[in-house]
């Protein structure tokens, strides 16, 4: 049983079109993520949530809107998409105060806009 | 805030040999510390993790790292490294004031065989 599964695992798609990811857990963690990783394998938190309130909103483009319709699921969906957009897109979970355990990561999602 | 350095890029190992990479962080008052690896087309999974007690902790894999706090580092080890090792290691930390996990710039691990 995969613990924090996202869909697609990769997506290719044209610059201005709208696409979404999908983030399931099943650990019954009450918070999730999304992170971003760039092609120099670096790793930046844009979004959390925690029992479906957004708690972390980093200096992200308003193109990238997350959702969580409960505290297993969070999706992330991106308006007009442009080359820079291209990454690995991560999400994570954890129990509030993950300092102690971490955040378990899911397999990631290979965004290519072409 | 704190924050986690990785002064390593590349690293290459031969097969068998021991493994040290290096993990430097900044802050005032003991960290939570972390070490993931990421293989090829894969997730991060969890090493281990360090927030107090025992100063070298044992991860999954036969990977340990040291908390040395007068070093400000967190070194992960192997005494034997394996060609499955190959892969990106990145050290992490919370950053005050919250549940947000901060990465480094992570470090390659090459295997030659």
């Amino acid at each position: 049983d995969t613990a924090v599964s996202q869909t697609p695992k990769y997506l290719v798609t044209q610059m201005g079109n709208d696409k979404s990811i999908k983030c399931e857990q099943n650990l019954g963690h009450d918070t999730m993520y999304w992170y971003k990783q760039d092609s120099k394998k670096f790793l930046k938190i844009m979004f959390s949530y925690n029992n479906k309130e957004l708690i972390i909103n980093e200096t992200v483009p308003n193109r990238f809107s997350p959702k969580s319709p409960d505290k297993a699921h969070l999706n992330l969906h991106i308006n007009s998409l442009e080359l820079g957009d291209s990454a690995v897109y991560f999400c994570a979970s954890s129990q509030w105060g993950g300092e102690v355990n971490g955040y378990t990561f899911g397999s990631g999602t290979r965004l290519t806009v072409v | 805030a704190q924050s986690v350095t990785q002064p390593d890029i590349h690293i290459t190992v031969s097969e068998g040999a021991s493994l040290e990479l290096r993990c430097n962080y900044s802050y005032g008052a003991t960290p939570y510390l972390f070490w993931y690896v990421q293989s090829p087309g894969q997730g991060l999974q969890l090493l281990l993790k360090y927030f107090s007690g025992d100063t070298l902790v044992q991860g999954i894999k036969g990977f340990e790292a040291e908390f040395k706090r007068s070093q400000s580092s967190f070194n992960l080890r192997k005494p034997s490294v394996h060609w499955s090792d190959a892969a990106e290691y990145f050290c992490a930390s919370f950053t005050g004031g919250g549940n947000k996990l901060t990465f480094g710039t992570g470090t390659q691990l090459k295997v030659e065989l």
